[in-house]
């Protein structure tokens, strides 16, 4: 059963559209983060979302993190092929944790 | 600073080679992990490492073995390699604060069992 379900698994837009991904699910975590991944690459941190309702922004991404803290959307704004990647949500269970539960990923591709 | 380092990139195996990968930081966290990553399965953990001188399962240990060397190394041996451990291996490092569990991830090493 996979904790954190991402959706959708895969988007394909083009250069200059909004999109949203999401990340859900039924269990409460003390923080959540975003990752982006590029082909041949490792997970890179994006942001840490840690109180309900919490918004951050960097550049054109805005996360949020759900009231109850079981959810969380990133939403580009004017997306660029820089964009393209694989984007990761991964939360902690609860506070002092050493693991993280990874969702499987929104495959984003931003076409010029 | 070089962050999270794995050794070798590239690898391939035949069924019943063992081998070791090797992982290194050097942002001085207390925390080390390996992940396998598959298409369709996400970021499955391997081991972890807690701080020096600990390991814990995840949940995917079957056919592996992992060192904790010092506080910047944690190795992964593959001791009888078989087919089903063809992925992408990746070495995380993290240290626990207010912000929770901020991994940083190696660049991978992509091993090949035939």
């Amino acid at each position: 059963t996979q904790l954190l379900e991402q959706s959708p698994q895969f988007l394909s837009i083009q250069e200059g559209e909004n999109l949203t991904v999401y990340c859900n699910s039924s269990s409460v975590f003390s923080s959540l983060q975003w990752y982006r991944q590029e082909p041949g690459e490792g997970p890179v941190l994006l942001v840490t979302v840690v109180t309900g309702g919490e918004v951050k922004k960097l550049k054109r991404l805005t996360f949020q993190f759900g009231d109850a803290r079981k959810d969380s959307s990133l939403h580009i704004t004017a997306a660029q092929p820089g964009d393209t990647g694989l984007y990761l949500c991964a939360g902690t269970y609860y506070y002092g944790n050493n693991r993280l539960a990874f969702g499987k990923g929104n495959q984003v591709v931003v076409i010029p | 600073n070089a962050g999270v380092t794995q050794t070798p990139k590239f690898q391939v195996l035949k069924t019943g080679q063992s081998m070791t990968l090797q992982c290194a930081q050097d942002m001085n966290h207390n925390s080390m992990y390996w992940y396998r990553q598959d298409p369709g399965m996400g970021l499955r953990l391997i081991y972890y490492s807690a701080s020096e001188g600990t390991t814990d399962k995840g949940e995917v240990p079957n056919g592996y073995n992992v060192s904790r060397l010092n506080k910047r190394e944690f190795s992964l041996r593959l001791e009888s390699a078989a087919p089903s451990q063809t992925s992408v291996y990746f070495c995380a490092s993290s240290e626990m604060g207010l912000a929770g569990n901020e991994q940083f991830f190696g660049p991978g090493t992509r091993l090949t069992v035939l």
